[in-house]
């Protein structure tokens, strides 16, 4: 079975610009969640989606917002790019909302550069 | 505010010998923690994880130690082999704030040879 796959692996862009970022979970997971990472730091939570339905919401302001399609599949937006938005984006899924204490199977990133 | 710290960026080991990585956290609310490994241009795995109302979770040759009084957990890898060279990261997650995950900042493990 496929892994997590997220799309596209690197992308340029500059300042202003606006990017989506696509997500497909494991087939049959029904969450997804988003996170930023910037280099030499941990994951930040960006987005939890569960059943098309924004269940939370980490420290980022409105440029960045994201939504759930039918089949699970997730997509990041990020509006009036700015530099500090440079990052690597991950996406991971889990079966059922996730709650902590189960894995959450992660893809390998979308990098993000700003120019 | 940084809520989970790996207080030590790297760390070097020899084959077969004991690798352990500390992680400390400031919030008591925390009430799962996790560990995941990270190889260069790959997404995080999932390793092990603890509940908050115990103190030990063993899996093979990983181990995960929860001290709540000193708000200290630490993963033991025993013996260390060449391929747990990678980044390897602390997370907690709380109940009442929706199970975000709270990543530490990653220490990088390399396996001596």
């Amino acid at each position: 079975d496929a892994g997590v796959t997220q799309s596209p692996t690197h992308l340029i862009k500059t300042r202003g610009q606006q990017v989506t970022l696509r997500c497909s979970p494991i087939s049959g997971h029904k969450s997804v969640s988003w996170y930023q990472q910037v280099l030499g730091q941990g994951p930040q939570f960006i987005f939890q989606y569960y059943e098309k339905e924004e269940r939370g919401r980490g420290n980022f302001p409105d440029r960045f917002s994201a939504r759930q399609f039918p089949n699970y599949s997730s997509e990041l937006n990020v509006n009036a790019l700015l530099l500090g938005d440079s990052a690597l984006y991950l996406c991971a899924s889990s079966f059922g909302f996730f709650m902590g204490n189960q894995p959450q199977h992660f893809g390998d990133g979308t990098r993000l550069s700003i120019l | 505010d940084q809520q989970v710290k790996q207080n030590s960026p790297s760390l070097s080991v020899q084959e077969g010998r004991i690798s352990i990585l500390n992680c400390d956290y400031t919030n008591s609310m925390f009430d799962y923690f996790l560990w995941y490994k990270k190889y260069p241009a790959e997404g995080p795995t999932f390793l092990i994880s603890i509940s908050s109302i115990k103190d030990k979770n063993e899996d093979g040759r990983f181990t995960v130690f929860l001290n709540k009084s000193a708000k200290h957990l630490s993963l033991h890898i025993v013996p260390s082999q060449p391929g747990d060279s990678a980044v390897y990261f602390c997370a907690a997650s709380q109940r009442s704030n929706d199970y975000k995950l709270s990543f530490g900042a990653g220490t990088t493990v390399t396996v001596r040879a």
